[in-house]
């Protein structure tokens, strides 16, 4: 069973950068999945960020792609979210998250999510 | 505003059947792409419902059902229970090679 841990600071302020890591148990992050990250503000809907395979190559939301990036290490079974230039705006709960290596685009795993407030 | 349009809500009284839209453009859901349906009950992790338009992951109750025709897709919950409340999302691809979610539909068992 693949799980996907969050964690970075939950705090960040505005104009700072945003940096997250996902750990992955259960599975291989070199495997034929792309790995996500999705963003949902508080009591609003769901926004996907981007997604990265392990060989690096990454795909972005066109409205978020000058500040975001998506890295993958592969010697510690994990990815990374950097979001910079950051504002009350980006104040989210940040998922990482497994995408189906037999449906293009479905998310079959995800993270708990972690709350990252900006605010000074 | 999102580029797949979902009602805000939806009601229904347990046992009877709803029914949730998720409207798209011929750059999305017309051109072809799968539409994907997640629930999300409260203060967790979306779960992976509906792929691919209208199968079922292994776990989900055959209640729940989903169809796409032209530049729009639906999700249908039949028998509805007081734990199908949660809030609802279809996701699609776009052709600028993005991922997109619909706004979401909080659906409330009366």
């Amino acid at each position: 069973q693949v799980q996907l841990q969050e964690s970075g600071p939950g705090l960040v302020k505005p104009s700072g950068t945003l940096s997250l890591t996902c750990a992955v148990s259960g599975g291989s992050i070199s495997s034929n999945n792309w790995w996500s990250w999705v963003r949902q503000p508080p009591g609003k809907g769901l926004e996907w960020i981007g997604e990265i395979y392990h060989s690096g190559s990454t795909n972005y939301n066109p409205s978020l792609k000058s500040r975001v990036t998506i890295s993958v290490d592969k010697s510690k079974n994990q990815f990374s979210l950097k979001l910079n230039s950051v504002t009350a705006a980006d104040t989210a709960v940040y998922y990482c998250a497994r995408v189906s290596v037999v449906v293009p685009a479905a998310i079959d795993y995800w993270g708990q999510g972690t709350l990252v407030t900006v605010s000074s | 505003q999102s580029v797949l349009t979902q009602p805000p809500s939806v009601s229904g009284a347990p046992g009877q059947r709803v029914t949730i839209s998720c409207t798209g453009s011929s750059s999305n859901i017309g051109a072809g792409y799968d539409v994907h349906w997640y629930q999300q009950l409260p203060g967790t992790a979306p779960k992976l419902l509906i792929y691919g338009n209208n199968n079922r992951p292994s776990g989900v109750p055959d209640r729940f059902s989903g169809s796409k025709s032209g530049t729009s897709a639906s999700l249908a919950i039949t028998g509805l229970q007081a734990e199908d409340e949660a809030d609802y999302y279809c996701q699609s691809y776009d052709s600028s090679l993005s991922v997109l979610f619909g706004g979401g539909t909080k659906l409330t068992v009366l």
